[in-house]
């Protein structure tokens, strides 16, 4: 168990739609980042968040957006939901950015588009 | 093209057997990282590797790094039902945002 915790589990969806992925970070962690992994495929980093604010994005159209909370746990916000947005998404914490340190990841929140 | 190619794709190995998983990058490495993920759930770390020629083991799996071949290996020796899974390689680009190779699905049969 890392102590990432994600919720919910599993989440079915229409397109067109909007939808709220939540993340706690590991303890003490301050620094959280989102990844999408589509069957079959590696993660693909989304963003990060750092202290509230944003820290980095990959390449996600804007209808990916995030918040972080002080207490460092997250949203991730997808609008105009896409048959392609369907993946597993997963969140990542970690203590600092750039610290030489592993991510922890959470189980994942499986999103699926219909 | 992926800037982390992982080989094999997949892997069908018998109880017992060794095997080895390789990494290539199209960049210089200066992080490596071997994650395992069971279908459908989190990323577990196995290990990370920074130096060139740095090798690291935990119980019977083995990691390598090449800087000059820009490339990492990880290596199960004596492979058991519970090494199967999807194992990741990820590399450091910037602020422990990583990129993520395809993954290697292996499975172990008795």
């Amino acid at each position: 168990e890392t102590g990432v915790t994600q919720s919910p589990t599993h989440l079915i969806k229409t397109r067109g739609q909007q939808v709220t992925l939540r993340c706690s970070s590991q303890s003490g962690h301050n620094t959280v980042s989102w990844y999408q992994q589509a069957l079959g495929q590696g993660p693909q980093f989304i963003f990060q968040y750092y202290r509230e604010e944003e820290n980095g994005r990959g390449n996600f159209p804007p209808r990916f957006s995030g918040l972080q909370f002080p207490n460092y746990s997250s949203e991730l916000n997808v609008n105009a939901l896409e048959l392609d947005d369907s993946a597993l998404y997963l969140c990542a914490s970690s203590l600092d950015p750039g610290a030489d340190e592993k991510l922890f990841f959470g189980s994942g929140t499986q999103l699926s588009v219909l | 093209s992926q800037e982390l190619e992982q080989s094999p794709q997949s892997l069908i190995v018998q109880e017992g057997k060794n095997l080895t998983i390789n990494c290539t990058s199209s960049k210089t490495l200066y992080g490596l990282y071997w994650y395992k993920q069971k279908y459908g759930e989190g990323l577990i770390f196995l290990m990370m590797l920074q130096k060139g020629g740095e090798e690291k083991s935990h119980e019977k799996i083995t990691a390598k790094l090449d800087e000059k071949k820009q490339q990492s290996s990880l290596h199960i020796t004596a492979s058991q039902p519970s090494h199967a899974g999807i194992y990741l390689c990820g590399a450091d680009r910037t602020a422990d945002k990583l990129i993520f190779g395809t993954g290697t699905r292996l499975q172990v049969f008795p």
